[in-house]
């Protein structure tokens, strides 16, 4: 079976502070891919990261950052010197490499304060 | 911008009624999917189309029902709405190379209350 957690229901950071938002994620495939998503008031969930089972690179763009550890089965996500447009709902979500279907946890919703 | 559009925005029916919402894919997408987001809730997987079949559903009932046009829209059918049906809509387009592993962009969804 496949499950996404995200323990961090809702995390409130002031303006330029560094943040970690985790994920853990149960699979038993061997092959599978991890993706972060943002999404703003609007709604519209906004692709942020896609990251395969046997890259275990860590990933740097901008201020966002990625950690993935297969060991821990966790994909923790990082943005340094948050703003305030950080603030949203971010979504870690897992897909198998034969199916169709994204596992999306339930969400951290970050809030960052001027 | 992902190119996928949803309409309507907001819907508002009652117990009993049908729905059927309607998405556009981004262009040179051949895969559909679509998702049920509740308040406070991460996306659930509704069900998936490919070259207009059916490819993979999730734990929704029959009531849910969908179509794939040979342009790629596609609708999404709710009968016999429930009040639990109320909910965030949204769908995702992608392109089928292999399953599973391509991303998806989503729309904005259509908010749906069932009164």
């Amino acid at each position: 079976a496949q499950k996404v957690t995200q323990a961090q229901t809702e995390i409130s950071v002031v303006e330029k502070e560094d943040v970690t938002l985790d994920c853990v994620y149960e699979t038993r495939d061997t092959t599978y891919y991890l993706f972060w998503y943002k999404q703003p008031p609007s709604g519209e969930l906004v692709f942020l990261i896609r990251r395969n089972s046997f890259d275990e690179q860590n990933e740097i763009s901008g201020r966002y950052s990625w950690n993935f550890q297969k060991s821990t089965s966790s994909f923790n996500f990082t943005i340094t010197a948050s703003q305030v447009v950080d603030s949203a709902v971010y979504f870690c979500a897992l897909t198998q490499d034969t199916g169709n279907q994204f596992y999306f946890g339930t969400g951290t919703s970050l809030t960052v304060i001027p | 911008e992902t190119g996928v559009t949803q309409s309507p925005t907001h819907l508002i029916k009652t117990r009993g009624q049908q729905v059927t919402l309607r998405c556009s894919s981004q262009s040179g997408h051949n895969t559909v999917s679509w998702y049920q987001q509740a308040l406070g809730q991460g996306p659930q997987f509704i069900f998936q189309y490919y070259r207009e079949e059916e490819n993979g559903r999730g734990n929704f009932p029959p009531r849910f029902s969908g179509l794939q046009f040979p342009n790629y829209s596609s609708e999404l059918n709710v009968n016999a709405l429930e009040l639990d049906d109320s909910a965030l809509y949204l769908c995702a387009s992608s392109v089928m190379i292999f399953s599973g592993r391509e991303t998806q962009y989503f729309g904005p969804g259509t908010r749906l209350l069932v009164l």
